[in-house]
């Protein structure tokens, strides 16, 4: 079956312009994931949704960072004000929810997020 | 706080050479632990999973880890590598609220 999807793949913005990064899910995918990779990184968890609500978001690093999941599926990712700082490769996850499978997540490819 | 590091930021193995990776994590509970790839291009995949049980765990492609409790270590080896194998390798222990911390990666390359 299909697996977890971003778009775009790339972005290439400008200091201080507003970016939106999305992610579609595994169907039926109950929980979804956020996370950050710097060159040479690991990724870095940003967020975390069980459903539409966010049950986790303590890894967003500054009130420039929202995320939303408004019907349990789709999820986006919003950079406002964006610094030369946030470039980076967002990567997208989703895994189905109960206890243990939840750790097993599968990952979307990421968008490579560049801010001149 | 919890942590995992991956001492090795690049390896070279020659075509048809075993293989170790080191991990070592910091987590006060017992840890559920992973081993993730990612090829150029391509998303993180998961290789494989230690929750309890068994401390030698068995994942796809021919790879194998093994969980150590008193060295804190869940080292992933392979008997034989192939040119496919080149990639970037990534511990990660499970959280709270199922989040995973990751190490820095190791980069294996290989030689033919």
């Amino acid at each position: 079956g299909a697996g977890v999807s971003q778009t775009p793949s790339n972005k290439v913005t400008e200091k201080g312009k507003y970016v939106e990064l999305r992610c579609d899910p595994i169907s039926g995918h109950t929980a979804l994931y956020w996370y950050r990779q710097s060159l040479g990184q690991g990724p870095e968890f940003l967020i975390y949704f069980q459903g539409t609500g966010a049950a986790d978001d303590s890894g967003l690093p500054n009130d420039r960072f929202f995320a939303v999941r408004p019907e349990g599926s789709v999820s986006t990712l919003k950079i406002q004000r964006t610094e030369r700082g946030d470039s980076a490769v967002y990567l997208c996850a989703s895994s189905p929810g109960d206890r243990f499978s939840s750790y097993e997540q599968y990952f979307g490819p990421g968008t490579r997020l560049t801010v001149t | 706080a919890q942590s995992v590091t991956q001492p090795d930021i690049h390896i070279t193995v020659s075509e048809g050479a075993s293989l170790e990776l080191r991990c070592n994590y910091s987590y006060g509970a017992t840890p559920y632990l992973f081993w993730y790839v990612q090829s150029p291009g391509q998303g993180l995949q998961l290789l494989l999973k230690y929750f309890s049980g068994d401390t030698l765990v068995q994942g796809i492609k021919g790879f194998e880890a093994e969980f150590k409790r008193s060295q804190s270590s869940f080292n992933l080896r392979k008997p034989s590598v192939h040119w496919s194998d080149a990639a970037e390798y990534f511990c990660a222990v499970g959280a709270s609220n199922y989040q995973l911390i990751w190490g820095a990666g190791t980069k294996l390359i290989i030689k033919p």
